[in-house]
């Protein structure tokens, strides 16, 4: 079964760090590009962050970007994202997907999600 | 930044209706857009890729169409398991933004 399954989620003080991972199965991940998509409590879908398969181009959303850093291990068919300068607008489940194409594309597989709650 | 308008942000419908969500893009995407549908508690599922193709496993009853800026999500009948939120998604660029999303309710 194809699958990814995100961990590390939790409650962080304002300005503490996080590290999100994601384990793929059930495909060769090592092929496809990957993102985080994030989403506040009873908000929509805010887009973090991409990896390209071998890892060597990333991109950020505006609102993360100088803070976060994501990562990717093929190896271990594992993705990441370390998150450093928690704020509490950072509070969202945060979904890994994978892109279903090359060259960006609509994300055809999503994890279950991890919630992370930054709050003193 | 390209910005997604969806509309409407609800709507109320009742089974068997037929119903067309919206989405408009900034600048022109090409035909570099997909559908989302999200049930409480759940992640996203895709529904439609670039604009207009039906991806594996979902039902027919689902359709997109639109190019450039414009763009439509069509449930030709809608079944009871099809109330849910729904949003677009532009990947003209790898800078992905999401349409603020459409929650379908029941009338």
């Amino acid at each position: 079964e194809v699958q990814l399954v995100e961990s590390g989620g939790g409650l962080v003080q304002p300005g503490g760090s996080l590290r999100l991972s994601c384990a793929a199965s059930g495909f060769t991940f090592s092929t496809f590009e990957m993102n985080w998509v994030r989403q506040a409590p009873g908000k929509g879908l805010e887009w973090v962050s991409y990896i390209s398969r071998s890892g060597t181009t990333i991109y950020y959303g505006d609102s993360v970007k100088g803070r976060f850093t994501i990562s990717r291990d093929n190896a271990k068919n594992s993705l990441y994202l370390q998150m450093n300068g928690l704020r509490a607008e950072d509070t969202a489940v945060y979904y890994c997907a994978r892109a279903r194409g090359l060259g960006g594309d609509a994300f055809d597989i999503w994890g279950q999600g991890t919630m992370v709650t930054v709050s003193s | 930044d390209i910005q997604m308008t969806q509309s409407p942000s609800t709507l109320s419908a009742s089974v068997g209706d037929r119903v067309t969500i919206t989405c408009r893009a900034s600048q022109t995407i090409t035909n570099w857009l997909a559908w989302y549908q999200q049930k409480p508690g759940k992640a996203p599922r895709l529904l439609i890729y670039k604009a207009s193709n039906l991806e594996s496993g979902v039902p027919s009853r689902f359709s997109g169409s639109g190019s450039g800026t414009e763009f439509t999500l069509t449930i030709s009948s809608l079944q009871p398991d099809d109330f849910a939120s729904y949003y677009c998604q532009q990947y003209n660029r790898y800078f992905v933004t999401f349409g603020q999303g459409t929650k379908l309710e029941i009338k």
